[in-house]
């Protein structure tokens, strides 16, 4: 079975532009969540869709947003981008919602703002 | 108060050794552990999660949850060069239903 894939792997993108990542999940899971790591504040949750809702939501501004599709891939969209904003931002798919138990990353985007 | 503290470490041990890794959290109505492995420059892991209090068992990892003292810890047995990484323990806020990381334990394994 496949592996949950993100797309692009790499980014490099100017401030003030906006950005759009794409997500993937292992076929049959329908619930994706969305991470940012940096080497200052770790890995921080941004969000969890599951059947096309979002559930949650981190602590991060509304230039963060995403969606989910009918097939479980998502998007996240980043707009106004700002030189903090770069880091390797990653997604995770899970069977059920997230505190459910397992759920297993993707190789992440690197995202840098210039 | 930070939500999920981990010690930075390095924290290192032989070969063979048993490795502990150490989580407090803050929120006191948490109900769901993770415990995941992130080598450098790849994607974190699950190693275990946890939900009741006491131990869990799956191969040479244990993982302990004590919620009256908010604590859970991971224990590596015979440890191995294999497992040198970083160790992230994670919580789900029982107010919040929020993933929380730890910043990670990096862990060295020493032949």
């Amino acid at each position: 079975k496949a592996g949950v894939t993100q797309t692009p792997r790499y980014l490099i993108k100017t401030r003030g532009q906006q950005v759009t990542l794409s997500c993937s999940p292992i076929s049959g899971h329908r619930s994706v969540s969305w991470y940012q790591q940096t080497p200052g504040q770790g890995l921080q949750f941004l969000f969890e869709y599951f059947s096309e809702t979002q559930r949650n939501k981190g602590n991060f501004p509304g230039r963060f947003s995403g969606r989910q599709f009918s097939n479980s891939r998502s998007e996240m969209n980043v707009s106004t981008l700002e030189l903090g904003d770069s880091a390797l931002y990653l997604c995770a798919s899970s069977l059920g919602r997230l505190a459910g138990g397992e759920q297993y990353f993707g190789p992440g985007t690197r995202l840098t703002v210039t | 108060q930070k939500e999920v503290e981990q010690n930075s470490g390095p924290l290192s041990v032989p070969e063979g050794a048993i490795a502990s890794l150490n989580c407090t959290y803050s929120d006191r109505g948490s109900q769901s552990f993770f415990w995941y492995r992130q080598y450098s420059g790849k994607s974190p892991e699950l190693i275990m999660f946890i939900y009741s209090n006491g131990d869990k068992e799956d191969g040479r990892f244990t993982a302990q949850l004590n919620k009256a003292s908010q604590y859970v810890s991971l224990l590596i047995r015979d440890s191995q060069p294999s497992d040198s990484a970083t160790y992230l323990c994670a919580v789900i806020g029982g107010s919040n239903y929020k993933l929380t990381f730890g910043k990670g334990t990096l862990l060295t394994v020493n032949p």
